[in-house]
């Protein structure tokens, strides 16, 4: 069963405006979720995580996320993007176990 | 402290060969995965190993094999290798267990594999 839906997979948007790269999990997985970036011929960088607690998780570079149990979601949005956003962005769930499941990806193009 | 290392960078060999990938944990890391990322199909789960043994393994044939060692360091081994196998392969790192505040995994920067 497919853990992790990434619904875009790719997310055109003009250089300062906003964007939301949106993820859904299956309920049945446990709730720690991840968002990590991949740029350009490079591995994978933790963006933010969600673990417990406040369900508005801060992360770097100006991202963010929200975690919603009701709606086992967990988007990422940005308030606005920079050329330099330009990458691929994979929306993640630990399962028992401590494995990683990885959804397909979301590739954020930035037009200037 | 280091971080995930990948040897080699850049690997390239011909259709019916193998290939030995390797990848070494962050210190303290007993949690391996292995993903291929093949151009437009996303991370495809390869295999996670954990304390030295199998835990998982995604939907690949099997000659894609691998192993965990004592120091935790892990080698992917695919065998009769085929063009479509051309990709690049992750390997990343986690600690053991549910230690909240540590749960990540670390990535390496990747073997990128082409097959001619």
């Amino acid at each position: 069963a497919q853990s992790v839906t990434q619904l875009d997979s790719q997310v055109p948007v003009f250089e300062e405006a906003p964007v939301e790269l949106r993820c859904n999990y299956s309920s049945s997985v446990s709730v720690y979720l991840f968002w990590y970036v991949q740029y350009p011929n490079q591995g994978l960088q933790l963006l933010l995580k969600y673990l417990s607690g406040s369900t508005l998780v801060k992360g770097i570079n100006g991202f963010e996320a929200e975690f919603n149990k009701s709606q086992t979601s967990f988007h990422l949005r940005k308030p606005s993007v920079h050329i330099s956003d330009t990458a691929e962005y994979f929306c993640a769930v630990v399962k028992t176990g401590n494995q990683f499941y990885f959804g397909t990806g979301t590739s954020l193009t930035v037009i200037p | 402290e280091a971080g995930v290392t990948q040897s080699p960078t850049h690997l390239i060999k011909t259709r019916g060969q193998q290939a030995t990938l390797r990848c070494s944990p962050i210190s303290g890391h007993t949690s391996v995965y292995w993903y291929q990322q093949a151009l437009g199909l996303g991370l495809q789960f390869l295999l996670w190993y954990d304390e030295g043994e199998e835990r998982n393994r995604g939907n690949f044939p099997p000659r894609f094999s691998g192993r965990q060692f004592p120091n935790y360091s892990s080698e992917l081994n695919v065998n009769a290798l085929e063009l479509e196998d051309s990709a690049l392969y992750l390997c990343a790192s986690s600690p053991a267990g549910w230690d909240r505040g540590r749960t990540e995994a670390f990535f390496g920067q990747g073997t990128r594999l082409t097959v001619v």
